[in-house]
């Protein structure tokens, strides 16, 4: 079993739905959850990123984490054609002052026009 | 200004010889890294340094061979490519913890014939 695992796609809505990403994860160990985002051909950037518990909202971005379940989701609301990429969950380790940052596998999301 | 870059984008090149990506960042990180993208998109980390000094080697098969002359810049020397080295090879940097998330480079896609 990998440490993270990531809802397998692709996925593709209608503009304006509202998508819902989601990852499990094995590893207690895991402290800090973040979303990426990587368009065709780029790097991935920091969508967002949380600690603890809970929802945290960027504009139409909520990301969720319930640590006792080791369950983290990333709402998109009212997607837009735009937000056609692939997004990974990732989540780090801290040993000490060092940190290792792992992915899931990637979901390619299509926002259909 | 580009945050993190990385040279050469693309790189094809035959079986059995030795090539180097460079990678730089101006963002006055700590610590950088190395990950590989394979064909079904899955990021890996292979190692990280921080302040030239080698945090993480994740099993990555010795003709992998990283090199700091800086903190600011992290090159990665492959010897004797392999077919199965073809890939996306993302460098990416952090504060020391990471845990603001990892900035990465747009990638160089390494394709061996």
């Amino acid at each position: 079993q990998k440490e993270v695992e990531q809802d397998p796609g692709p996925l593709s809505v209608p503009e304006g739905a509202i998508v819902s990403l989601n990852c499990t994860y094995s590893n207690s160990a895991f402290q800090y959850f973040m979303w990426y985002r990587q368009y065709s051909r780029k790097g991935p950037e920091l969508l967002m990123y949380t600690y603890s518990s809970g929802n945290k909202e960027d504009g139409r971005f909520t990301a969720q984490v319930d640590k006792s379940s080791k369950y983290i989701s990333l709402f998109i609301r009212d997607s837009q054609p735009s937000d056609s990429a692939t997004y990974l969950c990732a989540m780090i380790t801290l040993t000490g002052a060092n940190s290792k940052l792992t992915f899931g596998k990637g979901i390619t999301l299509s926002v259909r026009p | 200004d580009t945050a993190v870059s990385q040279t050469p984008k693309y790189l094809v090149t035959q079986m059995g010889n030795d090539k180097s990506i460079k990678c730089e960042q101006n963002l006055g990180h700590d610590t950088m890294y190395w990950y590989k993208q394979d064909s079904k998109k899955f990021l890996k980390i292979m190692f990280s340094y921080n302040n030239k000094e080698l945090i993480i080697n994740e099993t990555v098969p010795n003709r992998f061979s990283p090199k700091s002359p800086d903190k600011a810049h992290l090159n990665l020397h492959i010897n004797s490519l392999e077919l199965g080295d073809s890939a996306v090879y993302f460098c990416a940097s952090s504060q020391m913890t990471g845990t603001g998330g990892y900035t990465f480079g747009s990638g160089t896609r390494l394709t061996v014939v």
